[in-house]
């Protein structure tokens, strides 16, 4: 069965730092697609950046990028230059080609330390 | 605005009685989900369309809950003889799925709270 593990529940990075989000996965499906979304306490799910199991560079968009480690199977965000506005919950999210299902991990809060 | 909306924004109602959410996703998206999500954790599946079809149902659905998406277009989730563990935010989203489709991501609402007493 599909599994996505997040295993930090909190994070606090500096502003104009980076920081790396944790996200592992479990599938026995080959093909299937990663995704990060950030929550804001407003609650809206924002997407943010997708990676594709056959995809054979490390997505990027803007200051987030992906880095896919497909043999350990690991998909943890990177968001560079951290601001204010990213204090958020992220959440690593999976969809398996076959069912278009998306399973969600259970996040992480990341505070920006101003 | 043309993203994903949903109503009521938010629900109080008591335990016992029954409760219907509605979600317009974005008009070209031929895919609708439901998730339900509570404090502190990611949202759970609870179902999907694809166009009128429900392709699938989570096990986290009993009996009392129900969807339908009857024009392929809007989509309404009832949730009978409400109980206060059904207390969360229920979150809609809707993606487009083809071949032309590059990654699919979906696009939330705003979500609908549910408080029930």
């Amino acid at each position: 069965a599909q599994k996505i593990t997040q295993t930090q529940p909190g994070m606090f990075v500096q502003e104009k730092e980076a920081v790396t989000l944790d996200c592992t996965y479990d599938t026995s499906d080959p093909s299937y697609g990663l995704f990060w979304y950030k929550q804001p306490s407003s609650g809206e799910m924002i997407f943010l950046i997708y990676q594709g199991s056959y995809d054979q560079q490390n997505a990027t968009e803007g200051r987030y990028s992906l880095n896919f480690q497909k043999a350990r199977k690991s998909a943890n965000l990177v968001i560079s230059a951290s601001q204010l506005g990213d204090s958020a919950m992220y959440f690593c999210a999976m969809r398996e080609v076959g069912t278009y299902k998306y399973i969600f991990g259970t996040g992480t809060r990341l505070k920006v330390l101003a | 605005d043309t993203g994903v909306s949903q109503d009521p924004r938010h629900k109080i109602t008591k335990r016992g009685q029954n409760v219907t959410f509605r979600c317009d996703p974005i008009s070209e998206h031929n895919r609708l989900y439901w998730y339900r999500q509570t404090l502190g954790q990611g949202p759970e599946f609870l179902t999907y369309f694809q166009n009128e079809a429900q392709l699938e149902k989570s096990r986290l659905l009993s009996d009392r809950f129900s969807a339908e998406r009857p024009k392929g277009s809007f989509s309404t989730l009832e949730i009978q003889r409400t109980e206060q563990g059904d207390s969360a935010m229920y979150l809609c989203a809707s993606s487009l799925a083809g071949r032309l489709t590059n990654t699919g991501e979906l696009f939330f609402g705003e979500g609908s709270r549910l408080t029930v007493l």
